[in-house]
C-alpha cells in the first residue's frame, strides 16, 4: 500500500521566517495531495491541496510544490505568524475512491 | 450547511467489549471515510464508503468494520476491544461527485478510551 513519509517531525521558526515541510510517497498512481492543519484539540482542516497534473499551487502565504518524478511534495509557509503553530499533515490519495494516506505529521512552532 | 457530526464525542469501554460510533456527513456528501488518530501512529485510514459500498479499506484487523446507510450516515464498529484501540476516531465526508476529488471535511472525532 501507499507509504507517506514526512519530515521534519518538529520545526521551530521565528515569526516572519519561512517554514518548509517535505513529504515523499511510494505509490506512483497517487494523484491527489492535500495538506491539513490540526490545532490542539481540534479537527484537521484542509489548508491547500494539489493534483498530479499541477506542479505548484499558491494561496496567499501558503504554497505547495509537487515533483511527480521524484514522488515528493512540499509545503511552504512564508512570513510565518504565531497562529500558524499547529501540527501539519501531508497525505496522498490514489485515483480510485477517497483514501487518504497520511504522513506522521510535523509540529510547527512559530515563536514571536 | 451543518458540518460533519460524530456521536458520541467521548466513550469509555473495557477490554473485550464492543463499540459503535456514528458519523453524519455534510448534507449532500456521499463519501464517508474513517480514520484512527493516535500519538504514535498519527492518522491512519480505516475505510471509505460511497453509496453504501465499501470502496477502500486500510490495514486494520477484521475487528474493525463499518457500514453506510442510504442517507449516507455511517457507523463503524470495533469488536473485542483491546487497550491499543484507545484513540481519536475521525470521520470525514466529501461530495466525490465523480470528477476531481473535492475537499474532505473532518468531524470533531470520537475519543475512545479502553480500560
Amino acid at each position: 500500500g501507499e507509504n507517506v513519509e514526512q519530515h521534519p517531525s518538529t520545526l521551530s521558526v521565528q515569526e516572519g521566517d519561512s517554514a518548509v515541510i517535505k513529504c515523499t510517497y511510494s505509490d506512483s498512481a497517487s494523484n491527489y495531495f492535500p495538506w491539513y492543519k490540526q490545532e490542539l484539540g481540534k479537527r484537521p482542516q484542509l489548508i491547500i491541496d494539489i493534483r498530479s497534473n499541477v506542479g505548484e499551487k499558491k494561496d496567499q502565504r501558503i504554497a505547495v510544490t509537487l515533483n511527480k518524478t521524484a514522488k515528493h511534495f512540499s509545503l511552504h509557509i512564508t512570513e510565518t505568524q504565531p497562529e500558524d503553530s499547529a501540527v501539519y499533515f501531508c497525505a496522498a490519495s490514489p485515483p480510485a475512491g477517497y483514501a487518504l494516506n497520511f504522513g506522521k505529521g510535523t509540529s510547527l512552532l512559530v515563536t514571536p | 450547511k451543518a458540518g460533519v457530526t460524530q456521536t458520541p464525542r467521548y466513550l469509555i469501554k473495557t477490554r473485550g467489549q464492543q463499540v459503535t460510533l456514528s458519523c453524519s456527513p455534510i448534507s449532500g456528501h456521499r463519501s464517508v471515510s474513517w480514520y484512527q488518530q493516535t500519538p504514535g501512529q498519527g492518522l491512519q485510514f480505516l475505510f471509505e464508503y460511497f453509496s453504501e459500498t465499501q470502496r477502500n479499506k486500510g490495514n486494520f484487523p477484521g475487528r474493525f468494520s463499518g457500514r453506510q446507510f442510504s442517507n449516507s450516515r455511517s457507523e463503524m464498529n470495533v469488536s473485542t476491544l483491546e487497550l491499543g484501540d484507545s484513540a481519536l476516531y475521525l470521520c470525514a465526508s466529501s461530495s466525490l461527485a465523480g470528477g476531481p476529488k473535492e475537499t474532505q471535511y473532518f468531524g470533531p472525532g470520537t475519543r475512545l478510551l479502553v480500560l
